[in-house]
């Protein structure tokens, strides 16, 4: 059964800090992996979808990477703002089960 | 464009009470489904419908039923609420079944006493 962990279960780091929330999953047959902001008392947004085959993805001050062999996937958030905090999730899609199973989440505070 | 809706935003029932929830999506996805997150659980999986007129259970089914009333919509009834079912209820929604990004609505958050 996939499992998909995450680590710091929470972080709190001053403005204009550059940072870095950690993904692993226990099954690397997957198709691709997600990483998702929450606010509280929000839905989910997606921020970032990396396909298997792929390293990297960028978006704007976010650059998330995959591991697939290791099982293990960062996301990393260049100079922090206090708009950045929310909890940020990470799901993979599996090959086996074709289903997102979620990490627990982080969740990131950015003081002013 | 209204994305993912989710109707109601917070109901409290009694324990054995029934209740619809309801999610519609206007991105003429064919995928739709829902998730349930609690506390130190994360999301899961509740049921799920591929496509218009299918449904299939996920990791966590019991004590609900899904009807998928068109491309639109999708609801989630409990028929007997439990207070095990006390949790915040998220629709979503994707062009596809396969590993397409998923878009979530705003979740209906529940209490059963």
């Amino acid at each position: 059964k996939q499992e998909v962990t995450q680590i710091p279960a929470a972080l709190s780091v001053p403005e204009g800090e550059n940072l870095v929330l950690n993904c692993s999953f226990t099954d690397s047959a997957i198709y691709n992996l997600q990483w998702f902001r929450q606010d509280p008392g929000k839905g989910l947004t997606s921020l970032l979808l990396i396909q298997s085959s792929q390293r990297e993805q960028t978006s704007g001050r976010l650059n998330a990477s995959l591991d697939k062999s290791s099982g293990r996937s960062t996301l990393y958030i260049a100079a922090s703002q206090p708009g950045d905090s929310a909890t940020y999730l990470c799901a993979v899609f599996g090959s086996s089960n074709y289903k997102l199973t979620f990490g627990k989440g982080t969740l990131l505070t950015v003081n002013p | 464009n209204a994305g993912v809706t989710q109707t109601p935003k917070f109901q409290v029932l009694k324990t054995g009470q029934s209740m619809t929830l309801q999610c519609a999506q206007d991105m003429n996805h064919n995928s739709m489904y829902w998730y349930r997150q609690d506390p130190g659980m994360g999301l899961r999986l509740i049921y799920y419908s591929a496509s218009e007129g299918t449904t299939d259970k996920g990791e966590v089914p019991n004590g609900y039923n899904v009807s998928r009333l068109n491309k639109r919509e999708f609801s989630l009834r409990l028929e007997s609420a439990a207070p095990s079912q006390t949790s915040v209820y998220f629709c979503a929604s994707s062009e596809g079944a396969g590993a397409e990004t998923q878009y979530f609505g705003p979740g209906t958050r529940l209490l059963v006493l």
